[in-house]
């Protein structure tokens, strides 16, 4: 069964450095999506992705997030400057089209930790 | 703004009981109603979803209801299994758009 892949599975980085998370979506799939869990709180949803460019994003993404499709398979989310706010769970998604629903696959997530 | 409220955050039931999770929702534009379970250290994984144009759905031990005039979804498991121990988010969606979750509920099964 196809599946969302994510690498790493977790990333430890000093305050002020750029880590880039790495997203492999089903094949298939036209819609991209970067969510965050910081431990023990909801999934919150960071960005969307569709036709190569942000089609929605939430007021977490700020200018210290981007996001890119580098070739056909993978997509990546981008942290220039990390913060110890930072640290958290991320998770890439993807889907097949609107068509009116949304059913997303989530990945393993990558896990962030800052000092 | 666009908010799901889930209750009751954590649930505790003898195996074999029943789980009941309610959410309720605020964009009544809102058209699919997922369910994820999460276990640790792991990405959610969605487990049953419900569209707007219907009212109930069923798979197996789990059912999900919708009530779009009140805005309210909820989840049943009969029968609970300890292989059921997660944390299960509701949310909400509009087409092409982001999934709002809710807070989650850790459900524990009693052995």
């Amino acid at each position: 069964e196809p599946e969302v892949t994510q690498t790493p599975s977790h990333q430890v980085t000093q305050m002020g450095q750029e880590v880039i998370l790495r997203c492999v979506p089903i094949s298939n799939h036209l819609y991209f999506y970067w969510y965050r869990q910081i431990l023990g709180q909801k999934v919150e949803f960071l960005v969307s992705f569709y036709n190569n460019e942000i089609s929605e994003k939430s007021e977490i993404f700020d200018d210290q997030f981007s996001v890119e499709r580098p070739d056909g398979s993978n997509f990546t989310l981008k942290i220039r400057s990390t913060k110890l706010e930072d640290s958290a769970m991320y998770f890439c998604a993807s889907s097949w089209t609107s068509g009116g629903y949304n059913e997303q696959f989530f990945g393993p997530g990558t896990r962030l930790t800052v000092l | 703004g666009e908010n799901v409220e889930q209750h009751p955050s954590t649930l505790s039931v003898q195996e074999g009981d029943s789980a009941v999770i309610k959410c309720t929702y605020s964009d009544s534009a809102s058209n699919y109603f997922p369910w994820y379970k999460q276990e640790l250290g792991k990405g959610p994984q969605l487990i049953i979803d419900i569209r707007s144009n219907v009212g109930e759905k069923k798979d197996q031990r789990i059912a999900v209801t919708l009530n779009k005039t009140a805005k309210h979804f909820s989840l049943h498991i009969t029968e609970t299994q300890p292989e059921d121990s997660a944390v299960y988010f509701c949310a909400a969606s509009k087409s092409a758009s982001k999934i709002i979750f809710g807070s989650g509920t850790r459900l524990s099964i009693r052995p």
